[in-house]
């Protein structure tokens, strides 16, 4: 099993950054895809959810709004989109895979992107 | 929202000696179909999340048992019976009962 994330990015204050995660090794609309962001030296914070095999999606509400999750099984892969991009977004941003809905049990992470806003 | 505080913020441990990390939840996480869905992650130094324990006391796949959880309702806690090297990183709860939040994170590191 493995999600591969896209590279790291530099983005402008009001942009949108994309990140991709390509799964492996499963059967991919098996999984929920979450994201996760954690801005430098801080905790982990949870953004929202994607099951693949439907595309239904979930939020947190502080990325309402702002953050769109979608799946392409024909490639394996989720995209975050984060529109309206501001310094304090500035993270690393994670996928993990989870198999049933409601679950925590995040058994596989990606390495990680980092997204830097700057001007 | 659910808020999850853990204490200590910051454990400094000798090799071998056991460790303990609290995380209270401001909700019951029991939920409906009898599971308590809270769950210990750690990450290590420039790593991503590693998951270690599952709904509250069930070890993850290749999880050493020198770790365990226990608790129920809202109070929950993480022990390493002898701690190694290996362990330092930060250790974060979560629940998943009301979508998912993560608690503050927990540094441990060796003296």
């Amino acid at each position: 099993v493995q999600l591969v994330q896209s590279g790291a990015e530099v983005k402008k204050p009001g942009a949108s950054v994309k990140v991709s995660c390509k799964a492996s090794g499963y059967t991919f609309t098996d999984y929920y895809i979450h994201w996760v962001r954690q801005a430098p030296g801080q905790g982990l914070e949870w953004m929202g959810w994607i099951n693949p095999h439907y595309g239904d999606t979930t939020y947190a509400q502080k990325f309402q709004g702002r953050v769109t999750l979608t799946s392409d099984s024909s490639i394996n892969t989720v995209d975050m989109e984060l529109r309206r991009l501001r310094f304090d977004d500035s993270a690393v941003f994670y996928c993990a895979r989870v198999r049933h809905f409601g679950s925590g049990l995040a058994d596989s992470w990606g390495q990680g992107t980092l997204v830097t806003v700057s001007s | 929202e659910i808020v999850l505080t853990q204490t200590p913020l910051s454990l400094s441990v000798t090799p071998g000696q056991p460790a303990s990390i609290s995380c209270k939840s401001s909700q019951s996480l029991l939920q409906t179909d009898g599971k308590t869905y809270l769950y210990w992650y750690l990450q290590k130094p420039g790593q991503s999340p590693q998951l270690l324990i599952y709904e509250v006391s069930n070890r993850f796949s290749g999880v050493p048992d020198r770790f365990s959880g226990s608790g129920s309702g809202t109070d929950f806690t993480l022990k390493i019976s002898r701690v190694e090297a290996e362990d330092v990183g930060f250790y974060y709860c979560m629940q998943s009962k009301q979508l998912f939040t993560f608690g503050p994170g927990t540094k441990v590191d060796i003296k």
